[in-house]
């Protein structure tokens, strides 16, 4: 698989900064959001989700904030490194059985 | 476990020909998903299988079909391809449910010519 994305929004982070990557999603009616990682070359990976009922959820070095007033969804790195250089995708799902639906995904470079 | 498996890797075909990817899901997952990514339109849901029935579809032209089989192992098909239909097609698969915690295959990259 490759990343594709040619024209994506591009996050420039230095290694070691904190990185937030934003998301404005479509469907009130979304229950779930997920955030994926897609690194050059493979599918899309799995990073972490939130249910529409809470508004903050963390995992290992990332965290993810819901705004359901503003429709608004964020990923936030701890301590950037070269690794997570790569295409982040948000996604939403109406419920557990309901199609998921992509953002366009932004590019983040992590620079030395 | 082994990963999502999708053969084949690369594709060349011409206009009007048809073509048929295959996805093997992890080990024990029933729901396999399918999704077209190209630069210009991103990540697009096409169907989604469970237990061998189509549980959900994207708004794709019916050139597009896919099925799975009784081992989860899933095909899809395009016939009469279009320059259009050059893309990465991505599989993914999950234990119940499809989207959370999706394991993606590496895709097939089909240039139509």
């Amino acid at each position: 698989g490759e990343s594709v994305g040619l024209h994506l929004p591009t996050l420039s982070v230095q290694e070691g900064d904190n990185s937030i990557i934003n998301c404005a999603y479509s469907n009130s009616a979304s229950d779930y959001f997920i955030w994926y990682k897609q690194e050059s070359g493979k599918g899309p990976q799995f990073i972490i989700d939130i249910r529409s009922n809470m508004d903050k959820r963390q995992g290992q070095r990332v965290t993810v904030l819901l705004n359901k007033t503003v429709k608004h969804l964020s990923l936030q790195i701890a301590a950037t490194q070269p690794g997570d250089s790569a295409v982040y995708f948000c996604a939403e799902k109406k419920n557990s059985w309901g199609k998921l639906q992509f953002g366009a995904g932004t590019q983040v470079v992590v620079t030395p | 476990k082994a990963g999502v498996t999708q053969t084949p890797r690369y594709l060349i075909k011409t206009r009007g020909q048809q073509v048929t990817l295959s996805c093997s899901p992890i080990s024990g997952h029933r729901s396999v998903s399918w999704y077209q990514q190209t630069p210009g339109q991103g990540l697009q849901f096409l169907f989604e299988y469970f237990s061998e029935t189509q549980r959900n579809k994207g708004n794709f032209p019916g050139r597009f079909s896919g099925r799975q089989f009784s081992n989860s192992r899933s095909e899809m098909n395009v016939s009469t391809l279009e320059l259009g239909d050059s893309a990465l097609y991505l599989c993914a698969s999950s234990l119940w449910a499809p989207g959370r915690e999706q394991y993606f295959g590496p895709g097939t990259r089909l240039t139509v010519t």
